[in-house]
């Protein structure tokens, strides 16, 4: 119940296309998710976060989609760019206890020019 | 504004020694998580720490300890140094605690590969 469920495990997108990634989650007492970039050698990013009682986030060319019912949200990157290549996590941290980030397991996404 | 920094930045050792690795986090901040990064993987909790107590632990064994400093910095030190513990360990930095909608924001990790 504590895991967070991301894919693909991989993603090939053309230059100006829309990259999506999904996840899923069990565990209701989720309530902050969010997702985070990584390139090789670096830690991971903060790029956005949403909380459950909005269903829409947008900031520049990245959006994320939250559907509270489904337990599920999605990335949106708009425009993708080749400099969006990366490793792409989503994340949620329950309103109880500490503030323990559970991951996903990654998207590798590849912007093709 | 410094961010989280994290050093050593890269460190071999063998099967069955120590290491400590350090962690100074972002300004203002002053609760600091360790992660550790599985290649191909995504980040797993070890511990937080807040005001020089651990708060909450992940499913890491007890050769697995840290500390937190007066300053807010902190350490990480693992025992019996076994070849799994190769990865990436990842520091973040927040502020205060029982509040799950505060960013936590992340250093470059120190690269530990046990031969």
């Amino acid at each position: 119940q504590q895991q967070v469920k991301q894919s693909p495990q991989s993603l090939i997108v053309q230059k100006g296309g829309i990259s999506i990634i999904n996840c899923a989650y069990e565990n209701t007492a989720f309530d902050y998710f969010p997702w985070y970039q990584q390139f090789p050698g670096k830690g991971p990013a903060l790029l956005i976060a949403i909380r459950p009682d909005v269903s829409e986030k947008k900031e520049g060319r990245f959006t994320i989609s939250f559907n509270k019912s489904a337990k599920q949200f999605s990335l949106h990157i708009m425009d993708s760019q080749p400099g969006d290549s990366a490793t792409y996590f989503c994340a949620a941290v329950s309103k109880v206890g500490a503030q323990k980030l559970v991951f996903g397991q990654g998207t590798r996404l590849t912007i093709n020019p | 504004d410094a961010g989280v920094t994290q050093s050593p930045t890269h460190l071999i050792k063998t099967r069955g020694q120590q290491v400590t690795l350090r962690c100074s986090p972002k300004s203002g901040h002053d609760t600091v998580s360790w992660y550790q990064q599985a290649l191909g993987q995504g980040p797993q909790f070890i511990f937080q720490y807040y005001e020089e107590e651990e708060r909450q632990r992940g499913n890491f064994p007890d050769r697995f300890s840290g500390h937190q400093f007066p300053n807010y910095s902190s350490e990480l030190n693992v025992n019996a140094l076994l070849l799994g513990d190769s990865a990436l360990y990842l520091c973040a930095s927040s502020w205060g605690v029982g509040y799950s909608n505060q960013p936590q924001h992340f250093g470059d990790g120190t690269r530990l590969s046990i031969l």
